[in-house]
This record gives structure tokens, C-alpha cells and sequence, in this order.
């Protein structure tokens, strides 16, 4: 039981560049989420998504898309980045509400 | 939109002192509150939940919250501090739906 998993745990890209951030789990948890989390701000929610098939936008989905895959994955997307996204990821499940369980986080560099 | 404000960023204690960590919230209807623990380069650990019942709600690694209704606070509390207990706790409420609202992060140092 690995619970979530993140990949990559590093990225440095340049401006405009895109990427895919992977995220998955096996709690058979229905709901996930996209967190970002900077100094002195906490954890911002990108996006989410309540079950298989729906996605919503969270507090700072600006920059961001996601694909809820299946029940397991859940992906995020950075079709251009700009330096203002250098941050620190995080990809969240849970089962309906209840309590949330964090994956170790994909740090990235955005130069 | 429901809320929680963390008062200090960093909060210090001896070693085999009780620790608090504070919280308060704002939300309209029943709160649901949690706590989370985040060591230096790992993601968020869940620690212990408020949604209903006694006001004393006893979580992992011998941390327990007090929810005071009155006050409207979800203080973090511990009996004896270890240096390993020094790291990032953040207080959460559910904010509609499936979704949580984390406040900004207390620093808890340790010191023996």
C-alpha cells in the first residue's frame, strides 16, 4: 500500500516550457487534489476533483489544467510555465470529505 | 467562506514542556477541523480530526486537540514535547464539500 504517489520529486524548467505532473493512488479515495505550497502562504488549492469524471477549480487554477484519468490518477499540467510557478506540488486524496492524505511533493524550478 | 487563522508563526519549547498550538476558526454551520504535521521535504501527515462528539480528540503520536465551540478555537496540544515533534503543523476546516482550507503554518521548535 504506497498510498499517494508523485512523480517527478524534481523539475527545473525553463519559461514557457510544459510539463505533466503525475500523481496516483490506491486508498481507492474518490476525491483528489492539487495543492501548491510557498513561504509564509501555506497550502493554495489548484484544482480538484470530487469524483471520477469531474474536475473543479480550486483558489489559484491560473496557469493550470488537470485530467482526472481514472479513479487512481490524477494529473496536472503546466502548458507554459512562468517563474511565478516555482513552487513546491502536492497531490492530496481522499475518501468523501474526510481527511486528506499528502503525497511527498514534486519541487519545482521554473527559471 | 470558512476560515482558520494560526496566530504564531513559530511557537518554542523545552523538551518535556506541554506544547500548544493554536487555532482559530470561522465557518458557518458545524465545523470540521483537522490537523496536519509536515516534516522538513515531506508532504502534509494527518495527526487528528474534529466533526462531532467530545471536545477532546486524541490523535497520533500523542498529540490531541481541544475544540472549544465558544471560542471558536482547535488548539493542538501535547502533554511532555520530544525534539522530534519540531516541524510544521497546520490547522484545516472543511470548506464545502470535499475541500479544506489550510491556515498558514506554525513552526514548532524543540529544544533539549
Amino acid at each position: 500500500n504506497a498510498g499517494v504517489t508523485q512523480t517527478p520529486k524534481f523539475q527545473v524548467l525553463k519559461t514557457g516550457q510544459s510539463m505533466t505532473l503525475q500523481c496516483a493512488q490506491d486508498m481507492n479515495h474518490n476525491s483528489m487534489y492539487w495543492y501548491r505550497q510557498d513561504p509564509g502562504m501555506g497550502l493554495r488549492l489548484i484544482y480538484y476533483s470530487a469524483s471520477e469524471g469531474t474536475t473543479d477549480k480550486g483558489e489559484v487554477p491560473n496557469g493550470y489544467n488537470v485530467s482526472r484519468l481514472n479513479k487512481r490518477e490524477f494529473s496536472l499540467r503546466l502548458e507554459s510555465a512562468a517563474p511565478s510557478q516555482t513552487s513546491v506540488y502536492f497531490c492530496a486524496s481522499s475518501y468523501q470529505g474526510t481527511e486528506q492524505y499528502f503525497g511527498p511533493g514534486t519541487r519545482l524550478t521554473v527559471t | 467562506a470558512q476560515s482558520v487563522a494560526q496566530p504564531e508563526d513559530q511557537v518554542n519549547v523545552a523538551e518535556g514542556n506541554p506544547l500548544t498550538v493554536k487555532c482559530t476558526y470561522s465557518v458557518s454551520g458545524n465545523p470540521y477541523l483537522f490537523w496536519y504535521v509536515q516534516y522538513p521535504n515531506r508532504g502534509l501527515q494527518f495527526l487528528l480530526k474534529y466533526i462531532t462528539g467530545d471536545n477532546l480528540v486524541k490523535g497520533s503520536y500523542g498529540f490531541e486537540a481541544e475544540f472549544n465551540k465558544s471560542q471558536t478555537s482547535f488548539h493542538l496540544k501535547k502533554p511532555s514535547a520530544l525534539v522530534s515533534d519540531s516541524a510544521l503543523y497546520f490547522c484545516a476546516v472543511r470548506d464545502g464539500g470535499n475541500k479544506l482550507v489550510f491556515g498558514a503554518g506554525t513552526i514548532l521548535r524543540v529544544k533539549s
